[in-house]
């Protein structure tokens, strides 16, 4: 079983639909969590940390569920930009940082 | 500004070949870590280093070494063991938050 498992997609939605991102991991000594964002054949770019008691920026809603071991990643009014691949990451408190493999998302008009 | 800078950019790899990609950050972070990245997959850890002279091997380290001898560097070296080395491969640093990921370096076969 991988450490970090994102939902496989792909997802294609139409513009203003909401889509939610799901990824599950299994070392319980995870520590911190992110959400990135990647466009192809770029590096990846920081979406936004995920805290305990959740977090929104603007479009995106970030929550973490400890006793699931899952994290979540909400996005609202999709936008033709958004359309990316979202790569969940998990880091332990020893210094392992681990991806997920990524959901590709396809935001269409 | 400061961040992370990874050369070459594209790299060519005879057989037989060891190549070095280089990784250098002016961040201050102490942690430092390498991924490959296949197309169409996730990133995979292939070394990972908290502090100078320190490292650890992550999931993918076989055919692949690095050093860190100071802080700011902490070069790949990609073997001859490493069959299919053809990949994207990502560099990154950590200081107490989220990964700052530099540009890549895109690594072929000839």
């Amino acid at each position: 079983r991988k450490e970090v498992e994102q939902d496989p997609g792909p997802f294609n939605v139409p513009e203003g639909a909401t889509v939610a991102f799901n990824c599950t991991y299994s070392n319980s000594a995870s520590q911190s969590f992110f959400w990135y964002r990647q466009d192809c054949r770029k590096e990846p770019k920081l979406l936004m940390s995920v805290y305990s008691s959740g977090n929104e920026d603007g479009r995106f809603t970030a929550q973490l569920n400890r006793a699931s071991q899952y994290i979540s990643l909400l996005i609202r009014d999709s936008k033709l930009s958004d359309s990316a691949t979202y790569l969940c990451v998990v880091n332990t408190n020893a210094g392992k940082s681990t991806f997920g493999d990524g959901t590709t998302l396809t935001v269409k008009p | 500004d400061g961040g992370i800078t990874q050369s070459p950019k594209y790299l060519f790899r005879k057989e037989g070949q060891n190549v070095t990609l280089s990784c250098e950050q002016n961040l201050n972070h102490d942690a430092m870590y390498w991924y490959r990245q296949d197309p169409g997959q996730g990133l995979r850890l292939i070394y990972y280093s908290q502090i100078v002279n320190d490292f650890q091997k992550g999931d993918i380290a076989e055919g692949y070494s690095v050093s860190r001898e100071k802080k700011e560097s902490f070069p790949l070296t990609v073997t001859s063991a490493q069959k299919n080395p053809t990949a994207f491969y990502l560099c990154a640093s950590i200081g107490g938050g989220p990964q700052h990921f530099g540009d890549g370096t895109r690594l072929s076969i000839l």
